[in-house]
């Protein structure tokens, strides 16, 4: 258990609905990523948010956004959803002069 | 670029030893990462490397560092069915995010 929790574990969905997943970092970590991972393109890098603010971004959508919480926590928001949007996403999260970023189990959409 | 690369396959008998070869792109990164992920499952810490280290060894497995050639490999000893898994090596780029390699698929066969 690496103290990373998300919610849901799966997500069954129509297209063009909109979902919101949910992570909660480990106790004490400001940072909080996000991955996707999806047969065509892997595990990619969405977007980081240190203690609140936006810090790096990567190939998110424009139908994708997310925040941070003042208690830490995190959402990614999914909109207009299409097919190709079924994926694992993975949220991770990283101590303050930590080596490593510790992930979450995943959640898994599914995009109908 | 972005892009890390790994051999999309490889199958070994069990009790053989299996290496599996990533090759990165960031010369500056910090740390080089090695995940396992099961069917169905999250990502898994397998093990990591500071970029100043040539190898490090943990239990079963040994991680050798190439700096020069951006070379990065995880030699697991004593393959069991158990490690049968997709294998990911991933780079810290800039300490704000992780690029993942292709991911390499082990199956350990009896």
């Amino acid at each position: 258990d690496s103290g990373v929790t998300q919610t849901p574990k799966h997500l069954i969905t129509a297209t063009g609905q909109r979902v919101t997943l949910r992570c909660s970092p480990r106790s004490g970590d400001l940072s909080v990523y996000w991955y996707q991972q999806s047969l065509d393109q892997g595990l990619q890098f969405l977007i980081q948010y240190y203690n609140g603010e936006e810090r790096a971004k990567g190939n998110i959508l424009e139908r994708f956004s997310a925040q941070q919480f003042p208690d830490l926590h995190s959402e990614l928001n999914l909109s207009s959803l299409e097919l190709g949007d079924s994926a694992l996403y993975f949220c991770a999260s990283r101590g303050e002069n930590a080596d490593t970023q510790y992930f979450g189990p995943g959640t898994r959409l599914t995009v109908l | 670029g972005e892009d890390v690369e790994q051999s999309l396959f490889l199958s070994v008998r069990e009790g053989d030893s299996s290496v599996i070869n990533c090759t990165y792109t960031d010369s500056s990164s910090t740390y080089l990462y090695w995940y396992k992920q099961e069917p169905g499952a999250g990502l898994q810490l397998l093990t990591y490397i500071f970029s100043n280290m040539d190898m490090k060894q943990d239990q079963r497995l040994t991680v050798l560092l190439n700096k020069k050639d951006k070379h990065l490999s995880l030699r697991i000893a004593d393959t069991q069915t158990g490690d049968s898994a997709i294998y990911f090596c991933a780079e810290d780029w800039n300490t704000d995010k992780l690029i993942f390699g292709t991911g390499t698929r082990l199956q350990v066969f009896p």
